[in-house]
């Protein structure tokens, strides 16, 4: 999957609670994605990223918050989680030289009581 | 906003049967992208159209894009047990950096 890393895999978070998840690349990919998949909902962009220092909402950004400080390293914070935020959050990185091809890490679980 | 609508939403095959999903967004697509799925996996890029009309073979599958750009399908001769997984389709209007998703077609194959 391209150098593509997703921390943490798995974790259960009482309502309320903060979080950050991280994605990380070893490759120089300027564009990061992150995504949440959701049964029959398919993958909802919810913020992204087209370069160190910048960020921009996607479709469903509500209740998130984003960083890239580091070209690498892209992170999503919930700072207080909410039941509907049970999830799968997959981070995607792309190479704005290449054909657009879109690599995704292997994911995050998440679940909210 | 854009809209891609994908369809089945679910198909059982036998092995060896022919399976087909179908794409349709609201607006005209710089490119379609497909990708595939593996139960309890992440989404794996397949391949990338950007011509009107394109259709493009790997193997036992055959994509196209329809000539307005609006519409793609993607289509599996003869499935086998390794096709099990979930297609989705993604599109990219002109000018814009992000892709839209589909919601996805999950294929199941029994022997």
């Amino acid at each position: 999957n391209a150098g593509v890393t997703q921390t943490p895999k798995f974790r259960v978070l009482k309502t309320g609670q903060s979080m950050t998840l991280l994605c990380a690349q070893d490759m120089n990919h300027e564009y990061m994605y992150w995504y949440r998949q959701d049964p029959g909902m398919g993958l909802r962009l919810i913020h992204y990223s087209v370069g160190e220092g910048t960020t921009a909402k996607g479709e469903v950004p509500d209740g998130y918050n984003v960083s890239r400080l580091k070209k690498q390293n892209f992170l999503l914070g919930l700072e207080s989680a909410a039941p509907s935020q049970t999830s799968v959050y997959f981070c995607a990185i792309r190479d704005r030289v290449e054909e657009e091809t879109q690599y995704f890490g292997p994911g995050t679980r998440l679940l909210v009581l | 906003g854009q809209q891609v609508m994908q369809i089945p939403q679910y198909q059982h095959v036998q092995e060896g049967e022919d399976f087909t999903t179908y794409c349709n967004s609201s607006t005209t697509l710089s490119n379609i992208q497909w990708y595939k799925q593996r139960p309890g996996g992440h989404p794996v890029f397949l391949i990338q159209l950007v011509k009107s009309g394109e259709v493009k073979k790997q193997k036992r599958l055959t994509f196209q894009f329809g000539e307005a750009k609006k519409n793609s399908s993607l289509h599996i001769t003869a499935t086998q047990t390794t096709d099990v997984g979930t297609y989705f389709c993604a599109g990219r209007r002109s000018g814009y950096s992000t892709l839209t998703f589909g919601k996805g077609t999950m294929l199941l194959v029994s022997p």
